[in-house]
């Protein structure tokens, strides 16, 4: 039983389109997170939610919209996507949001648009 | 704000060789530290972390220690096997934050 699951595990999309990924954790933790990583493998945090309330926003473009609709569940819809979209997006659930547990992660979805 | 700075890869090593990744970091307060690592074409797995000054995380025959007067949490493993190479990434807890900061992550090449 896969303990933080993501799907698709790729996408492959042209510009323009909106696409939604979605991510499921089995943990029972309180927290999950939005990660993008791009080609030099650098990560950057997106969002997070801890029992379905949003608690981080970073600079991300508006396109861009998280939804929890409960704490074992978090996708993130991206709309009109651009070229510069293309990256990995990791999910990543902790037990709640003292991160000092450290963190469970999917195993990723790759978007690549065209 | 609050950085992680690991040394750039790619680091190439042959089978039972020492190795080290230095990381170091930059925060306010008393952060936790993390060594996480990802195989190819998977997600990120944590494989030690150490939660105050001179704690030693070790898994896995990885060990790194938190040196608070260096601001230090260089990962060491004293014989690799050609399964260890990943990409390696040291990472930090911001304090009084919610998230976890990351290196820029050091790929790692085992040589049989």
């Amino acid at each position: 039983d896969t303990a933080v699951s993501q799907t698709p595990k790729y996408l492959v999309t042209q510009m323009g389109n909106d696409k939604s990924i979605k991510c499921e954790q089995n943990l029972g933790h309180d927290t999950m997170y939005w990660y993008k990583q791009d080609s030099k493998k650098f990560l950057k945090i997106m969002f997070s939610y801890n029992n379905k309330e949003l608690i981080i926003n970073e600079t991300v473009p508006n396109r861009f919209s998280p939804k929890s609709p409960d704490k074992a569940h978090l996708n993130l819809h991206i709309n009109s996507l651009e070229l510069g979209d293309s990256a990995v997006y990791f999910c990543a659930s902790s037990q709640d949001r003292n991160v000092n547990y450290g963190y469970t992660f999917g195993s990723g979805t790759r978007l690549t648009v065209v | 704000g609050d950085s992680v700075t690991q040394m750039e890869g790619p680091v190439t090593l042959s089978e039972e060789a020492f190795l080290t990744i230095n990381c170091t970091y930059t925060a306010t307060g008393y952060p936790s530290l993390f060594w996480y690592v990802q195989y190819p074409g998977e997600g990120l797995q944590l494989l030690l972390k150490a939660t105050k000054a001179d704690d030693k995380g070790s898994n896995k025959g990885f060990e790194a220690t938190y040196r608070k007067e260096t601001t230090s949490f260089h990962l060491e493993k004293g014989s690799v096997q050609v399964s260890d190479s990943a990409v390696y990434f040291c990472a930090l807890s911001s304090t009084g934050g919610f998230k976890t900061i990351f290196g820029a992550g050091t790929r790692l090449f085992v040589k049989a």
